[in-house]
């Protein structure tokens, strides 16, 4: 069981919006640690989509935003393209672990339609 | 332009060891935490293990305690992981990871390296 909690599929057809939901509790997302997500296209490496909770790195389309409220961070995908089918992942840091605190969700795999 | 490449994966039977490195170009490596993060097929990403710019502090997942030593050569520019009584569970892609701190998002990754457990 991840400590994040991500639907493990979301699907849309091309040009369409979709979110993709990363909850936590209050040692995590609920005590303010950032929320950052992650972009898997298939046979890569996971590669830095959102930091910071909606702060994007250059180079990456403005079609992706994040968000965060509470306990949980979502991740906005508009105008859906063919080249978004990836598994998206988002990440933070927990204080009630042992180790780094460096947490995942368990990942969501979108399916454009 | 910042770049990790990984080597050192391969086929091992359970009980036995293999040792990652993996090698850092493009920016001041010494200015960096760096994290072991793996995959194992079909799941998600799980965090092993990090190790502090001077390497003074680590931290390992419970799952490879004792087991794995994570070090690094800030001279080489290369990070290390020891991986001992290597079990089928460790089966996975192995990323080598930058992050500025444990709260910062991990900015870069490697292509990662196959590590394979069986008999």
């Amino acid at each position: 069981q991840s400590v994040l909690t991500q639907p493990p599929s979301v699907s849309g057809a091309p040009g369409q919006r979709v979110t993709i939901s990363c909850t936590g509790s209050s040692s995590n997302i609920g005590a303010g640690y950032d929320v950052h997500w992650y972009q898997q296209l298939p046979g890569t490496a996971p590669k830095l989509l959102i930091y910071g909770n909606s702060n994007r790195p250059s180079g990456v389309p403005d079609r992706f935003s994040g968000s965060k409220s509470g306990t949980s961070a979502s991740l906005a995908i508009t105008g859906l393209q063919a080249e978004d089918e990836a598994d998206y992942y988002c990440q933070s840091y927990d204080s009630s672990l042992s180790g780094s605190g460096v947490v995942f969700g368990g990942g969501t795999k979108l399916t454009v339609l | 332009q910042v770049q990790l490449v990984e080597s050192g994966g391969g086929l091992v039977k359970p009980g036995g060891s293999l040792r990652l490195s993996c090698a850092a170009s493009g920016f001041t490596f010494s200015d960096y935490y760096m994290s072991w993060i793996r995959q194992a097929p079909g799941k998600g990403l799980e965090w092993v293990s990090y190790i502090s710019s001077s390497g003074s502090t680590i931290y390992y997942a419970d799952s490879v305690k004792g087991r794995f030593t994570i070090s690094r050569d800030n001279a080489k520019n290369s990070l290390y992981l020891q991986m001992n009584s290597l079990r089928a569970e460790d089966t996975a892609v192995y990323y080598c990871a930058r992050q500025v701190a444990t709260i910062t998002p991990i900015d870069y990754w490697g292509q990662g390296t196959l590590v394979t457990v069986s008999s």
